[in-house]
């Protein structure tokens, strides 16, 4: 399966500031996904990214404060804009990809604490 | 609306004891099943996975039962051991969508 290398691992931020989390993949994946997990919850999804067009926002994210980059098949970026204490979340970057099915495959996460 | 509906949120199991952790779904378009794994601090690993033409997949000491008409499937972790303590995520997906269930924290004493 892929290999998924997120940065940072943790950071603690100050309100009002933004934070640019990268996923670089080690191979080329056509549907990339970013998840919030709130401490204690479960995974809720943020948005798909596609290369070569917009990302799809679920219900109760914007694009506004999750901007998010998809240059090619191997890596994206999610920004956290504006941020205060209730982002403090592990946000996890996601691929798909397809063997003899499909799969989703996870990197190791995000923590951020906002302070 | 919670597509995926997990039990318990918690259990606690005697090492060599049999976890039990049970999931409910609601859309039949789901064909994938997966379940994870997450320790603190890392992210969510796939530990094993069903279609819904089968009714059992058994990996090891990691089995999945899964029942297509009740729309509900379940892990069984078999001789549970301190390190299986994480919290497991059953999910439910059809392609560009996984949903996840709730979670469950298992401690499995020594």
């Amino acid at each position: 399966s892929a290999v998924i290398s997120q940065k940072p691992s943790r950071d603690i931020c100050q309100r009002g500031t933004s934070l640019t989390i990268q996923c670089q993949v080690d191979s080329q994946v056509t549907m990339m996904f970013w998840y919030r997990q709130q401490p204690g919850q479960s995974l809720t999804l943020i948005a798909t990214a596609n290369q070569g067009s917009e990302a799809t926002y679920e219900s109760g994210f914007v694009i506004d404060k999750f901007p998010i980059s998809r240059p090619n098949l191997t890596f994206s970026t999610l920004t956290v804009s504006n941020m205060s204490p209730e982002d403090s979340s592990i946000y996890l970057c996601s691929v798909e990809e397809y063997n003899s099915f499909y799969g989703y495959t996870f990197g190791s996460g995000t923590r951020l604490t906002v302070v | 609306q919670q597509q995926v509906k997990q039990s318990p949120q918690s259990l606690i199991v005697q090492k060599g004891g049999i976890s039990i952790i049970n999931c409910a779904y609601e859309n039949t378009a789901f064909d994938y099943f997966p379940w994870y794994q997450q320790f603190p601090g890392k992210g969510p690993a796939l530990l094993i996975a069903i279609r819904p033409d089968v009714s059992e997949k058994k990996e090891g000491r990691f089995t999945i039962s899964f029942n297509k008409s009740a729309k509900q499937f379940s892990l069984h972790i078999m001789d549970s051991q301190p390190g299986d303590s994480a919290t497991y995520f059953c999910a439910a997906s059809k392609p560009r969508q996984l949903t996840f269930g709730s979670g469950t924290q298992l401690t499995v004493l020594p």
